[in-house]
């Protein structure tokens, strides 16, 4: 069964406190791994899709990495905006293959 | 960019009662919609997949008969909670594959809130 596991589950940094995410994963063949943003009593907005170990992405102050086991979101220089919930997905490599959710971190940026 | 409209954003109804809810592709053709539910603080759990012209498939433990999906065309689906009761109560969130890099596009939720 594919798990996601995301840590810490909240976060409070202060505004140009640079930090990162965990996103831990186990999956029966990786075709993709996905990062989300989601505000408050919104759907997931889609921010990165990574496919290989050792893929980065990067936009604005999101940079994205991943490994075989698991893909940090750091975040450089950190403002009140990026306050959101960000989430993990996975979604295996076998004919039928939706997305399996991590519970996601709660960030908090404060002025 | 692809989107999917989601009517109602809120919704509050009594218990015993039903309400539908809507999901839209606007600027594309939606075969599958993917619909999700996510109570606070836990993750986005797959409920059903609903594929146009065909009958929805539902995921281990979700109710076929109290949650009905339609998926009657290529750009409309539907929940459907049925007599819905206060457990009930969630973020409903549906989804469809666009293909390509950003994989999935959400609609944007509805809050449910059975009384």
């Amino acid at each position: 069964e594919d798990q996601v596991t995301q840590s810490p589950e909240a976060l409070r940094l202060q505004e140009g406190e640079s930090s990162s995410l965990n996103c831990s994963y186990t999956v029966s063949g990786l075709r993709g791994l996905f990062w989300y943003r989601q505000d408050p009593g919104k759907g997931p907005e889609f921010l990165f899709t990574l496919y290989s170990a050792g893929e980065e992405k990067e936009k604005e102050r999101l940079k994205a990495t991943l490994t075989k086991k698991e893909s940090f979101l750091h975040i450089t220089a950190p403002k009140p905006e990026d306050s959101a919930t960000y989430l993990c997905a996975v979604q295996a490599n076998s004919g039928y293959s939706t997305l399996t959710f991590g519970k996601g971190t709660m960030l908090l940026v404060s002025p | 960019g692809a989107v999917v409209s989601q009517h109602p954003s809120r919704v509050i109804c009594k218990s015993g009662t039903s309400v539908k809810i809507e999901c839209r592709s606007l600027d594309f053709q939606a075969t599958t919609m993917f619909w999700y539910r996510q109570f606070p603080k836990q993750s986005l759990m797959l409920m059903a997949t609903s594929n146009e012209g065909s009958k929805a498939t539902y995921e281990q433990g979700v109710e076929k008969d109290k949650f009905l999906i339609n998926h009657a065309s290529l750009t409309l689906s539907t929940l459907t909670v049925t007599s819905a009761h206060p457990e009930d109560s969630s973020f409903y969130i549906c989804s469809a594959p666009v293909g390509g890099e950003n994989g999935y596009t959400f609609g944007s939720g509805t809050r449910l809130t059975v009384v």
